[in-house]
């Protein structure tokens, strides 16, 4: 079993629609949860950075985190088609500064 | 801004050659990672380096060496590239006072 799950995808939404994404992990050790964007032919780039269960909020993304039943989830409100990309969550132990990385969801946010 | 760059962006090589991709990060970071990428699999850690002339085995280590000389260079070395190794290489980066990658352009590497 991977570490951290994640539907393939695609995910196809219309423009302005709320883009749902989400993760599940295994290892009870990982503290900080990363979400990536990755356009095609292009390297990650971090969107969002949390810690903790909760609620963590930038402009148009909002990432969660529930420990109790280790699931991750990224909402994206007014999707533009510029969101259109593959969206990869990641888990950090606290100790250590490897990242484990799911497979990552393509989203398509067709205008 | 951090940059990271990588040596080419893409890169054909035939069956048995020595290939070379190199990492170089302008932040002073001690950390550096070298990562595949494949569909499905999603990415894969193969090694990293916490300093110069430091390294550790990741998840996928085999078919592969590293090399770090100086502390904004991480070089991942296929000894004897083989056709499984065909795939996108990310090399990232990181300081010691925060847990945030930060993630070069790619090298698509194809061995033929």
């Amino acid at each position: 079993q991977k570490e951290v799950e994640q539907d393939p995808g695609p995910l196809s939404v219309p423009e302005g629609a709320i883009v749902s994404l989400n993760c599940t992990y295994s290892n009870s050790a990982f503290q900080y949860f990363m979400w990536y964007r990755q356009y095609s032919r292009k390297g990650p780039e971090l969107l969002m950075y949390t810690y903790s269960s909760g609620n963590k909020e930038d402009g148009r993304f909002t990432a969660q985190v529930d420990k109790s039943s280790k699931y991750i989830s990224l909402f994206i409100r007014d999707s533009q088609p510029s969101d259109s990309a593959t969206y990869l969550c990641a888990g950090i132990k606290a100790a250590g500064n490897k990242l484990t990385f799911g497979g990552g969801t393509r989203v398509l946010v067709k205008p | 801004d951090v940059k990271v760059t990588q040596s080419s962006r893409y890169l054909v090589k035939r069956t048995g050659e020595k290939v070379f991709l190199e990492c170089v990060q302008d932040m002073d970071h001690e950390n550096m990672f070298w990562y595949r990428q494949d569909p499905g699999l999603g990415l894969r850690l193969i090694y990293f380096s916490y300093d110069v002339k430091m390294k550790e085995k990741g998840d996928i280590p085999e078919g592969y060496s590293v090399s770090r000389e100086k502390k904004e260079r991480f070089s991942l070395i296929l000894e004897s590239a083989s056709t499984n190794q065909t795939s996108m290489y990310l090399c990232a980066s990181l300081p010691t006072s925060t847990d945030t990658q930060y993630f070069g352009p790619g090298t698509r590497l194809t061995v033929l």
